[in-house]
């Protein structure tokens, strides 16, 4: 199974900022087949990311992700309020799909 | 517009069995592979199982593989889990989640989520 690590676990920030979020697999994801989600309390997740670096429908353009083998990133250009959230990367290249564990983006 | 209706949650004993069931409309269901993901309170997203279109192809993670069956039924627009011999670490929140393609991949669309409380 594929161990997904994020960094850093907690993000403290302030709008307006840039943030920076890594995912970094025990093993390559083939085809880069990594996406990533945002979760807001009490909230379902959200798809912010497919296949590293796509994204999906109706997602703010300030959202961009990269990377390809074991090392990928989710950049937030410029942070919105509404942004402040938990964040998760997944991976669907191998069985089992896995989630990371999670970074917490927080206002500073 | 997509919904996604969990169901069948609830407080059940160690040792018995559970089975929740996801209503799914506002997309055509037997076109995209679906999913369970469940979190703990408090936790982060555990992906629990996937099934794609046709029910050709099918996965668990480890920590359920022999206990839980996913199924769907097309002509009714469900997806179903059978959580047998169901413990105290599989209380969580069991969301359905909607793939992007037939076959598993992205999850794209989320349920509100049902709520399994295993305990004595």
């Amino acid at each position: 199974e594929i161990v997904l690590t994020q960094s850093p676990g907690t993000l403290s920030l302030s709008p307006g900022e840039r943030a920076t979020l890594s995912c970094r697999a025990s093993q390559r994801v083939s085809n880069s087949y990594l996406a990533w989600c945002q979760q807001k309390p009490g909230q379902a997740p959200r798809l912010l990311i497919y296949g590293a670096s796509s994204r999906a429908t109706g997602i703010p353009d300030r959202f961009s992700g990269s990377g390809s083998g074991t090392d990928f990133t989710l950049t937030i250009s410029r942070l919105e309020p509404e942004d402040f959230a938990v964040y998760y990367c997944q991976q669907y290249g191998s069985s089992p799909i896995t989630f990371g564990q999670g970074t917490r983006l927080e206002i500073k | 517009e997509v919904q996604l209706v969990e169901s069948g949650g609830g407080l059940v004993q160690p040792g018995r069995s559970l089975r929740l069931s996801c209503a799914a409309s506002g997309f055509t269901f037997d076109d995209y592979a679906m999913h369970w993901v469940r979190q703990a309170p408090g936790k982060g997203l555990e992906w629990v199982s996937g099934i794609n279109w046709k029910s050709g192809s099918i996965g668990y993670a480890d920590s359920v593989k022999g206990r839980f069956t996913i199924s769907r039924d097309n002509a009714k627009n469900s997806l179903y889990m059978l959580m047998n011999s169901l413990r105290a670490e599989d209380t969580a929140f069991y969301y359905c989640a909607k793939d992007m393609s037939g076959e598993m991949g992205a999850i794209k669309d989320w349920g509100q989520g049902t709520l399994v409380t295993v305990s004595s």
